[in-house]
């Protein structure tokens, strides 16, 4: 069965600070991706990144970086200079073989002015 | 392009009714996914439609839910005889093709079951 865990529920800063979401997931199949989605407060769930499992490189789009470490079974998520627009939900998430998504319970990141 | 649409945004129906909540998926989407968002269970996997090949509805959470792809396009969720706990916010989500792409997702329907 798949899993996904996101350990931190939330996390506060304070604007401009980095921040790291960590994800750990758990899967006996070899082929699968793994996601990011954001969760602003209006509620729509907005994609953010999937990645391959056979693709371990890390990825950079601007402030936003992920690490892919399939060693530790972790796909972890940095903003660097954090703004108050990035505060929101956000959620892991795997998608193997039988096509549907399995959640981490979401971390709430809250920046601060 | 036009995003993933859902309606209703909120629909508030009496315990016991039924309901049907509908999705358009992205064009030429052949993959469309429900998903169900509540406070005590996170994000839940639903069901799921690809192209004309039978559902996936190994999610659903009881029989009192069903769910529909018309066309292989709009797809309709029916809850029937509403209870309480279903109360939630129903997502779609829609991709190129199964295991292929992104899942985009809807607005999502908020259900209040009173």
């Amino acid at each position: 069965a798949q899993k996904v865990t996101q350990a931190q529920t939330e996390i506060s800063v304070v604007e401009k600070e980095d921040v790291t979401l960590d994800c750990v997931y758990e899967t006996r199949d070899t082929t699968y991706y793994l996601f990011w989605y954001k969760q602003p407060p209006s509620g729509e769930l907005v994609f953010l990144i999937r990645r391959n499992s056979f693709d371990e490189q890390n990825e950079i789009s601007g402030r936003y970086s992920w690490n892919f470490q399939k060693s530790t079974s972790s796909f972890n998520f940095t903003i660097t200079a954090s703004q108050v627009v990035d505060s929101a939900v956000y959620f892991c998430a795997q998608e193997t073989s039988g096509s549907r998504l399995t959640f981490g319970e979401g971390t709430q990141l809250t920046v601060n002015p | 392009g036009a995003g993933v649409s859902q309606s209703p945004s909120n629909k508030v129906t009496e315990k016991g009714k039924d309901v049907e909540l509908r999705c358009d998926p992205i064009s030429g989407h052949t993959a469309l996914y429900w998903y169900r968002q509540s406070l005590g269970q996170g994000l839940e996997f639903l069901i799921y439609f690809q192209g004309n090949s039978a559902p996936d509805k190994s999610g659903l959470p009881s029989d009192r839910f069903s769910a529909e792809r018309t066309g292989g396009s709009v797809s309709t969720l029916t809850i029937q005889r509403t209870q309480q706990e279903d109360s939630a916010v129903y997502l779609c989500a829609s991709s190129l093709a199964s295991f292929e792409g992104e899942q985009y997702f809807g607005p999502g329907t908020r259900l209040t079951v009173t």
